[in-house]
């Protein structure tokens, strides 16, 4: 059963950098089937698409939040990591990884099949 | 700027069927946006009910179905139960590797 573990800092310095890497198990994200996504969730709000990277590297951004983004990648542990700077108390959040599921012999899907935990991260000094 | 749109709550009684939908600020919903639908109790991680626009993820009871409702996609629950008392997420692909969530629909069985 794939399982995925978000793991990080639950209190981030406004103005710093949160950094989240989730951890993958029971399958490869080396796949060209898959991406790796984060998406976030305020304290009683709705679910945020932050990004998503695939296995080449390649990263899709939010529009709204492009320009804080990083995301990357590390096959040989099964990770992928997310960063977020210039953090302000708006980003303060649930945040959940899961795979995207692209594709398979049926056609295309695009959807969220498994996902963390989730993570709450605070922003406050 | 794309808006994808949801009812912010809903309300059913036990037995009944209910149809939540989601929609686009600008545009019809087709099932070229792969729209998928996703439940949410309180504390937990969603999970994953519906997939490109009808197809139930794995162990969903079959009470839930998806379809696409005129100009948008549409999730409908017959013979609705206490525990379907949740929240509710569509999420739709934009293209070009974006996704984007509607706000979400909070349903009270009742």
């Amino acid at each position: 059963q794939l399982q995925l573990q978000e793991s990080g800092p639950g209190l981030v310095k406004p103005s710093e950098t949160l950094s989240l890497t989730c951890t993958v198990s029971g399958d490869s994200i080396g796949s060209s089937k898959y991406h790796g996504g984060w998406i976030r969730q305020p304290p009683g709000k709705g679910l945020e698409w932050i990004g998503s990277i695939y296995y080449s590297g390649t990263i899709y951004h939010n529009p709204s939040l492009k320009s804080r983004v990083t995301m990357s990648l590390d096959t040989s542990k099964n990770q992928f990591s997310l960063k977020l700077s210039s953090v302000t108390a708006a980003d303060t959040a649930v945040y959940y990884c899961a795979r995207e599921f692209l594709y398979d012999s049926s056609g295309y899907h695009h959807y969220f099949d498994y996902w963390g935990q989730g993570t709450l991260v605070t922003v406050s000094s | 700027q794309t808006v994808v749109t949801q009812e912010p709550s809903f309300s059913v009684s036990p037995g009944g069927t209910v149809t939540l939908t989601c929609g686009l600020s600008s545009g019809s919903v087709s099932t070229s946006y792969y729209p998928s639908w996703y439940q949410q109790t309180p504390g937990q991680a969603p999970r994953t009910l519906i997939y490109s626009t009808n197809s139930r993820s794995s162990g969903v009871p079959d009470r839930f179905s998806g379809s696409i409702l005129g100009n948008k996609a549409a999730l409908t629950i017959t013979g609705a139960q206490a525990d379907d008392e949740s929240d509710y997420f569509c999420v739709l692909y934009l293209g070009s590797g974006i996704s984007m969530f509607g706000g979400g629909t909070k349903l009270t069985v009742l």
